[in-house]
């Protein structure tokens, strides 16, 4: 079955650090997201993507975030300079562009820890 | 801005008996409504859906209640199993880009 896969798994950084979070999404579907979840907190929308640009964000997704799809497969997230509270659980979702049922398919998550 | 809440942390039920999962919203332009069961350290797995447009949608185990007015769903588990142990998000989608607005999750603890 298609899956959405993401790495690196688990990354710790310093603070103040880039980092960049990979997805391949599921190969024909034509949206992609990131979300987060902060340990113990419910999961966040940060960035929808679609057509090659963001088609919407999140208040979270601030000057410090970017994300882009580099190739035809892969969904990258950037965070320019970490902060503390940049730990957290990311995933990268995608959804086909036929009928919209709502369901998106989530990746299995990369563990942020930021020190 | 909570538009999607759980207003329980918690739910503990016997193997066999009903789960039932709550979820309120406050935005009546959601089409969709979704619930996801997640593990620790994984993914949210998509579970059931229903359209704004339906009261009510069945799969197996898994039913989902949508009460427009009330702007209220609810998961019924039945019989519950303890592999249902999990964290239940529910969702909503407003068609406008396709993103999910998730609650803040119950934890279902069915125990043997």
């Amino acid at each position: 079955e298609p899956e959405v896969t993401q790495t690196p798994s688990h990354q710790v950084t310093q603070m103040g650090q880039e980092v960049i979070l990979r997805c391949v999404p599921i190969s024909n579907h034509l949206y992609f997201y990131w979300y987060r979840q902060i340990l113990g907190q419910k999961v966040e929308f940060l960035v929808s993507f679609y057509n090659n640009e963001i088609s919407e964000k999140s208040e979270i997704f601030d000057d410090q975030f970017s994300v882009e799809r580099p190739d035809g497969s892969n969904f990258t997230l950037k965070i320019r300079s970490t902060k503390l509270e940049d730990s957290a659980m990311y995933f990268c979702a995608s959804r086909a562009g036929t009928v919209n049922t709502g369901e998106l398919f989530f990746g299995e998550g990369s563990r942020l820890t930021v020190l | 801005d909570q538009q999607v809440k759980q207003n329980s942390p918690s739910l503990s039920v016997q193997e066999g008996r009903i789960s039932i999962l709550n979820c309120d919203y406050t935005n009546s332009m959601f089409d969709y409504f979704l619930w996801y069961k997640k593990y620790p350290a994984e993914g949210p797995t998509f579970l059931i859906s229903i359209s704004s447009i339906k009261d009510k949608n069945e799969d197996g185990r898994f039913t989902v209640f949508l009460n427009k007015s009330a702007k209220h769903l609810s998961l019924h588990i039945v019989p519950s199993q303890p592999g249902d142990s999990a964290v239940y998000f529910c969702a909503a989608s407003d068609n406008q880009g396709g993103k999910l607005i998730f609650g803040q999750g119950t934890e279902l603890s069915v125990k043997p």
